[in-house]
């Protein structure tokens, strides 16, 4: 079935340091890939998807096939940055699946 | 409308309760999906429509859920004789089409709580 792992629930790190916010899925086709966001009393948002190759807020994501990861990253990360963040893949058909989230924060 | 609306915002219910939930999509989007987000386990699929095509329940946690999808717009999710485990947030979001490749617009949920 398919699988997404996001390993960290909480990751802390200091305002400008750089962040990575890990995820792996379980699929060996050729998925589609997404980062969502939800900031504090906003709905969940999507942040960037693989297919688009962007960047958004400084954010980017590289997919690996060969470790099935799309790994988020940012080199410096910003107070604005805490969120919580959920990995998702959808492979071809209607149903979007979601990892479980990582609540980021950053400290100033 | 300007994005997916869902009512009520809150709603606590005592056990044994029947609640509804209700999602009204972007105007326009075809596709409606159902997800439960609960602390540590992420978002949970639960149904999807797409179009006036029947619904694929395959994520509905028991036949104590259900939903429908009226005029193609307008969605109801129940949950019938409420038990404490199915307190949650339960988010609605909407997309273009169905294929699933476009991004999802959410709602800002139903956080629902059973005493």
């Amino acid at each position: 079935a398919q699988r997404v792992t996001q390993p960290e629930k909480l990751l802390s790190v200091f305002k400008g340091a750089p962040v990575e916010l890990k995820c792996n899925y379980s699929y060996s086709g050729s998925p589609e890939l997404f980062w969502y966001v939800q900031y504090s009393r906003q709905r969940l948002q999507l942040l960037l998807r693989h297919i688009s190759r962007e960047s958004i807020k400084g954010f980017t994501a590289d997919l690996n096939k060969g470790e099935t990861s799309f790994h988020l990253k940012k080199p410096f990360a910003q107070e604005e940055d805490s969120a919580m963040y959920y990995c998702a893949v959808n492979t071809g058909g209607f149903k979007t699946i979601f990892g479980a989230g990582t609540r980021l924060f950053v400290k100033a | 409308g300007a994005g997916v609306s869902q009512s009520p915002s809150n709603k606590v219910t005592e056990k044994g309760k029947d609640v509804e939930l209700r999602c009204d999509p972007i105007s326009g989007h075809t596709a409606l999906y159902w997800y439960r987000q609960s602390l540590g386990q992420g978002l949970e699929f639960l149904i999807y429509f797409q179009g006036n095509s029947a619904p694929d329940k395959s994520g509905l946690p028991s036949d104590r859920f259900s939903a429908e999808r009226t005029g193609g717009s307008v969605s109801t999710l129940t949950i019938q004789r409420t038990q404490q485990e199915d307190s949650a947030v339960y988010l609605c979001a909407s997309s273009l089409d169905g294929t699933g490749r476009e991004k999802l617009f959410f709602g800002s949920g139903t956080q629902l709580s059973v005493l």
